[in-house]
């Protein structure tokens, strides 16, 4: 069964500075893995998507890695912000399936 | 514009009772999800369908049950059976099954049991 792990499961920072976020998982025969948003009470935005064949994905100051044989991945968020505090989930999918981590939740201090 | 919705937001229940949550989506999906957020915990899947007339088990089936008469709609019932169900509920959905389809989420239904 895949278990997909988080750490640290708070984070708290000051405005500007770089966030680095960990997920693990078990099992490395993924297809893909997923990074999501969630503000509180609200439902899941997807933020970057990495394809089991590929390393990293980026989209803005986001920038996500993937080591499939170690079975990590890391989301970078560059020079972060107040508006970027919320909880961020990372998922595996193995067939049709998303296995969830239990979700690190961000503060970022003005 | 297309998207998920879900209704109610908040929801109460009695002990012994059932109660209805609504799915719908519009983007012409063939597969729908629902998964259980508890604090502190990763998303659950309770149940899923891959089209109309069709569903499977999740990891938690147990007290909970579905129905997927329409492709757009994908209710969830939570029945006395379900010893702790007070948890936010979040509906997804994707193109179709297959691994490479990314599952797009509602905003979720928060299920207080009184």
């Amino acid at each position: 069964k895949q278990e997909v792990t988080q750490i640290p499961a708070a984070l708290s920072v000051p405005e500007g500075e770089n966030l680095v976020l960990n997920c693990s998982f078990t099992d490395s025969a993924i297809y893909n893995l997923q990074w999501f948003r969630q503000d509180p009470g609200k439902g899941l935005t997807s933020l970057l998507l990495i394809q089991s064949s590929q390393r990293e994905q980026t989209s803005g100051r986001l920038n996500a890695s993937l080591d499939k044989s170690s079975g990590r991945s890391t989301l970078y968020i560059a020079a972060s912000q107040p508006g970027d505090s919320a909880t961020y989930l990372c998922a595996v999918k193995d067939d049709y399936k998303l296995s969830f981590g239990a979700g690190t939740t961000v503060t970022v201090r003005a | 514009d297309g998207g998920i919705t879900q209704s109610p937001k908040y929801l109460f229940r009695k002990e012994g009772q059932n109660v209805t949550l609504s799915c719908e989506q519009n983007l012409n999906h063939d597969a729908m999800y629902w998964y259980r957020q508890d604090p502190g915990q990763g998303l659950r899947l309770i149940y899923y369908s891959q089209i109309v007339n069709d569903f499977q088990k999740g990891d938690i089936a147990e007290g909970y049950s579905v129905s997927r008469e329409k492709k757009e709609s994908f209710p969830l019932t939570v029945t006395s059976a379900q010893k702790n169900p007070t948890a936010f509920y979040l509906c997804a959905s994707s193109m179709e099954s297959r691994p490479v389809d990314t599952q797009y989420f509602g905003p979720g239904t928060r299920l207080t049991v009184l």
